[in-house]
């Protein structure tokens, strides 16, 4: 069975891009996660989603950074505009409904320039 | 708020040693995760706990979930140099949806072969 699948796996861009990171949770999972994590600060939630509905998005650091999920197999993290303190890697998860397990995909590892 | 506190912070140990670490909160939970992150990758359920008192093994594993549920622990029999890894205990915040979870800040360990 695939995993969480995200994409890219690695991005580098230069600050003021727009970077889009995106996720594919896995089928029949109900509720997606976005996380960031760095050295500093650990594991941070920014945002999830139950049924394609942002639930809560407390975490996301501020108005640069948005988070999509138009159908329940896609979600996307967009940060616009970025800059070098977002540099971390950014992980999705998936969790199936029911149940409080958390399935992460492999990370995304952006570097803002 | 809800923390969840983990020890020790990092582990050096020899192969063949066992290991055991701990994750303490101040809040009770009714379910306890733990996780393994590899270098470059995302985390990865090991074992989940949903009984005060639970015991449960996976391999070498084996973690419990303390009878006072605001404790659990997490031992490594044998280990070997695969194990290297930061370890996180997790469980879901109080109030929250389901599947939001908390995240301890980690046990790193270190396996000289």
């Amino acid at each position: 069975d695939a995993g969480v699948i995200q994409s890219p796996r690695h991005e580098v861009t230069e600050m003021g891009q727009e970077v889009t990171l995106r996720c594919k949770p896995i089928s029949g999972h109900n509720s997606l996660f976005w996380y960031r994590q760095t050295m500093m600060r650990g594991l941070e939630l920014l945002i999830y989603f139950n049924n394609n509905v942002p639930i809560d998005d407390s975490g996301m650091p501020e108005d640069r950074f948005s988070a999509k999920m138009p159908n329940a197999s896609f979600s996307t993290l967009k940060i616009q505009p970025s800059e070098p303190r977002d540099s971390a890697v950014y992980f999705c998860a998936s969790s199936p409904r029911g149940y409080n397990e958390q399935f992460f995909g492999p990370g995304t590892r952006l570097t803002v320039l | 708020g809800q923390q969840l506190n983990q020890s020790p912070q990092s582990m050096f140990i020899q192969e063949g040693e066992d290991v055991s670490m701990n994750c303490t909160s101040s809040s009770i939970f009714n379910t306890w995760l733990w996780y393994k992150q590899e270098p470059g990758e995302g985390p990865v359920l090991l074992i989940a706990l949903y009984k005060a008192g639970e015991l449960t093994s996976n391999g070498r594993l084996t973690a419990q979930f303390g009878i006072t549920r605001k404790d659990s622990f997490l031992n490594i029999s044998a280990s070997i140099p695969s194990d290297v890894g930061i370890y996180f205990c997790a469980g879901p915040l109080y109030g929250g949806s389901q599947g939001n979870l908390i995240f301890g800040k980690g046990t790193k360990l270190s396996v000289k072969p």
